[in-house]
Parts: structure tokens; C-alpha cells; sequence
């Protein structure tokens, strides 16, 4: 079965250090990586992704993404937190075999507060 | 400004009385699709349409409708709404490849009492 696992409900950074959001992922083929920022009454915002190519993926607000094929990982990145930066992340995954469907197969998501 | 909307944003209603949320993109998406997000289950597909006139049932569809008359509107259909139909819906919408991004309105908190 398809399915993404966020390890960690919560992850607590002091602003300025780095930060790191861990997602593996199980999926037929190769995958298709997503990460979204939910802020508190706001929708999903898209992040970045990995479709093919450099395993390192730039996104928006700093953040990067390290794609490990042999680990089934693609862990979120950014090497300076800011408190502006403390919201739920999610990770994603495009599921396979659906067909038409372009359904995203969703981690729990991981909450991270980045302290001042 | 490229978006998807979804109205109302917030919604509180009784058992049985039926509603509809919103959702428009202004994008030109052809798929466009409902999500619920719940505590402890995260986001599941509801509905999914590849274009108009073409819709398919997601991962949880019982309870739900969903039309596609116009390319750039998807709304979701409760016709008779359960107490278990109470959470936060959002509406995404993105181009027909497999790699193209998916771009998610704003959310729709609904109870249902």
C-alpha cells in the first residue's frame, strides 16, 4: 500500500538554527514528492516538490527538500528558522495506479514551533 | 491573482439539512477534487473530476455529491448531512499531468449538530 509516515507530531527549533521535517514514503514506481504549509485558518500552500532530477528541490520562504531514493526520504529543509515559519507541515506523495486520479497521498503532519 | 476559493469558510448546520460549498479556481485547471481533513486520519479524497462532466468517487464519497457543469466550478453536495460529516473541507484544483502542483482554497470548517 501506498502511505507517507511524519515521524514527529511536533518538532521545537530556536529561531535562527536550522530546521529539519522528516517524511519517508512507501509507493510503486517513482514518486512524486510534495510539501504544503498550513498556517492556522488558512489553506494548503504548496511548497515545493521533486518529480525527477537534482535530489535536492528548492522551494518558496527558504525552504529545501532532500529527496533519498535508498532511504525513502524526502525530508524538508530551511537553515535559518524563523518564528513566522511555526505552522503544520505536511508531506506528499502522488499515488500511483489511480488512473486519472490525481490524488495526493497525505502524512499526519508535523507541527513545528520555532521559538524566539 | 491565481486562486482557488471556496465559500463559506465557515458553516454550522443541523442534521438533514442540505448544503453546498463553493468552489471556484480561476487557473483553468482540469482536475479539480474535494479533500476532508480530520484529526488522526489527515487528508482523504472525497471526489475527483478530470473535466466537465467527468467526476469519480475518492476515497470517502459516502454522503457527498459533486457536479462539474463549468470547467472553472466543483462544488460538494451534502444533501442530508450527519454529525460525522463535521470537518474542515478543502477544494483543490491543477493541471492534467501527474506532476503538476495541486492548489488548495482556503477551507471550509463545517459542523454539522
Amino acid at each position: 500500500a501506498q502511505s507517507v509516515a511524519q515521524p514527529e507530531d511536533q518538532v521545537n527549533v530556536a529561531e535562527g538554527n536550522p530546521l529539519t521535517v522528516k517524511c519517508t514514503y512507501s509507493v510503486s514506481g517513482n514518486p512524486y514528492l510534495f510539501w504544503y504549509v498550513q498556517y492556522p485558518n488558512r489553506g494548503l500552500q504548496f511548497l515545493l516538490k521533486y518529480i525527477t532530477g537534482d535530489n535536492l528541490v528548492k522551494g518558496s520562504y527558504g525552504f529545501e527538500a532532500e529527496f533519498n531514493k535508498s532511504q525513502t526520504s524526502f525530508h524538508l529543509k530551511k537553515p535559518s528558522a524563523l518564528v513566522s515559519d511555526s505552522a503544520l507541515y505536511f508531506c506528499a506523495v502522488r499515488a500511483h495506479n489511480a488512473g486519472n486520479n490525481r490524488k495526493l497521498i497525505w502524512g499526519l503532519g508535523t507541527s513545528l514551533a520555532v521559538n524566539p | 491573482e491565481a486562486q482557488v476559493t471556496q465559500n463559506p469558510r465557515y458553516l454550522i448546520t443541523v442534521t438533514g439539512k442540505k448544503l453546498t460549498v463553493t468552489c471556484s479556481q480561476n487557473m483553468n485547471h482540469e482536475y479539480m477534487s474535494w479533500y476532508r481533513q480530520d484529526p488522526g486520519l489527515g487528508l482523504r479524497q472525497i471526489y475527483y473530476s478530470m473535466n466537465v462532466e467527468v467526476t469519480d468517487k475518492g476515497d470517502v464519497p459516502e454522503g457527498y455529491k459533486v457536479s462539474r457543469k463549468e470547467k472553472r466550478n466543483f462544488p460538494l453536495i451534502l444533501e442530508s448531512p450527519s454529525p460525522n460529516q463535521t470537518s474542515l473541507y478543502f477544494c483543490a484544483s491543477s493541471g492534467r499531468l501527474a506532476t503538476d502542483t495541486q492548489y488548495f482554497g482556503p477551507g471550509t470548517r463545517l459542523t454539522v449538530l
